[in-house]
């Protein structure tokens, strides 16, 4: 069947500008993750989702960081007024939701880099 | 808070021969543990995971982990490489709270088999 799907997979961008990136999850996850993977480091956690409503976005590095799902379906990261400090690949990860012991399955990333 | 340290950036390894990859964590509270593998070109596939029981966790292609919980460790074992198993790998951990599975992942071991 078909994983969690990211768009697009690649984004450049200036410095100041904003940006948005897509994630479709696997049909029926309820729990949805964003993490934010830099060059050499290991993906850093962001934002969860479950449902439409973010239960948890500690992660969010500041205020120009932001995501939305509203249907609980698809979600949305947006990124005003970028800086080269964003640029990384951003891995979505979506789970069925239904226990604690869930897998997480990736996306394939959208690697934004800020010029 | 959680940590993950992964001592190895590099690993290289003659094909046919074993190898460890470590993986330490720090947690105040029970914790789910993980193994992520990144194939070159490809998103992070879950390799193993460890959530209760028996403490050696084995994947369908021939590494295991072992919890040893006095050491808070988690190490990737595999007798035989074989030039396939090129790839990344991320130790991650959770605190497993059901609604909240966020992971925490450590900064990768880079494993490079040498034929």
């Amino acid at each position: 069947g078909a994983g969690v799907s990211q768009t697009p997979s690649n984004k450049v961008t200036e410095k100041g500008k904003y940006v948005e990136l897509r994630c479709d999850p696997i049909s029926g996850h309820t729990a949805l993750y964003w993490y934010r993977q830099s060059l050499g480091q290991g993906p850093e956690f962001l934002i969860y989702f479950q449902g439409t409503g973010a239960a948890d976005d500690s992660g969010l590095p500041n205020d120009r960081f932001f995501a939305v799902r509203p249907e609980g379906s698809v979600s949305t990261l947006k990124i005003q007024r970028t800086e080269r400090g964003d640029s990384a690949v951003y891995l979505c990860a979506s789970s069925s939701g239904l226990a604690g012991t869930d897998t997480q399955y990736f996306g394939p990333g959208t690697r934004l880099t800020v010029l | 808070a959680q940590s993950v340290t992964q001592l190895d950036s590099q690993v290289p390894v003659f094909e046919e021969a074993p190898v460890e990859l470590r993986c330490n964590y720090s947690s105040s509270v029970s914790v789910y543990l993980f193994w992520y593998v990144q194939y070159p070109n490809q998103g992070l596939q879950l390799l193993l995971k460890y959530l209760s029981g028996s403490t050696l966790v084995e994947s369908i292609n021939g590494f295991e982990a072992e919890f040893n919980k006095s050491q808070t460790s988690f190490h990737l074992r595999k007798p035989s490489v074989h030039i396939s198993d090129t790839a990344e790998y991320f130790c991650a951990v959770s605190e497993g709270n059901f609604g909240n599975e966020k992971l925490t992942f450590g900064t990768g071991t880079r494993l490079t088999i040498i034929p």
